[in-house]
């Protein structure tokens, strides 16, 4: 089946630090890999997506290229702020209308950016 | 303004109680979804919807009901039969035409069993 494993936090960092959360994937077939961002108490937002291959995804300082060869999907930012805390969730969907399109994530990682 | 709205934010219930959680969206999405997340963990798919009136079972489904009689609305019924419903429901929505494959969500509602 289907599944992401992405790094387990939290992860802890002083601002103006560089920010890497691993995310890996299996899939049969060709998904499109997503990257969510959830703040305390709140839903879900979308913060890049990749559809192929080599697609580099970006969005707020943030980046991840979506590499078939590793089948992987990081997140990296160059310089976090403490506004950048909060869980970071790694997705991805098949486009198989049958299977509802659903997305299936990853665990999640928590990171705190101190001042 | 556009989006998904989850009412109400925060739900309390009784063991034994079924609670409806309402999800609407003005999107004009076709496909819309609820997902459940646990205190550090990822999101699980508890039903989906691709059409009015239609709507499929997900990855945890035992313990939960939906309806689907508008294409703006689809509330979440947690019933009796669902063992440990306290967690934290999120409604996402979805264009189905053309290559929309990105899922967007509401704020989520929060429920605790007493």
């Amino acid at each position: 089946g289907n599944s992401v494993t992405q790094m387990e936090g939290p992860v802890t960092l002083s601002e103006e630090a560089f920010l890497t959360i691993n995310c890996t994937y299996t899939a049969t077939g060709y998904p499109s890999l997503f990257w969510y961002v959830q703040y305390p108490g709140e839903g879900l937002q979308l913060l890049l997506k990749a559809t192929k291959a080599d697609d580099k995804g970006s969005n707020k300082g943030f980046e991840a290229t979506y590499r078939k060869e590793t089948t992987s999907f990081h997140l990296e930012k160059g310089s976090v702020q403490v506004s950048d805390s909060a869980v970071y969730f790694c997705a991805l969907t098949l486009m198989i209308k049958a299977a509802g399109n659903k997305l299936t994530f990853g665990g999640g990682t928590r990171v705190l950016v101190k001042p | 303004d556009g989006g998904i709205t989850q009412s109400p934010k925060y739900l309390f219930r009784k063991e034994g109680q079924n609670v409806t959680l309402s999800c609407e969206q003005n999107l004009n999405h076709d496909a819309m979804y609820w997902y459940r997340q646990d205190p550090g963990q990822g999101l699980r798919l508890i039903y989906y919807s691709q059409i009015v009136n239609d709507f499929q079972k997900g990855d945890i489904a035992e313990g939960y009901s939906v309806s689907r009689e508008k294409k703006e609305s689809f509330p979440l019924t947690v019933t009796s039969a669902q063992k440990n419903p306290t967690a934290f429901y999120l409604c996402a929505s979805r264009r189905l035409a053309g290559s929309a494959d990105t899922q967007y969500f509401g704020p989520g509602t929060r429920l605790t069993v007493l």
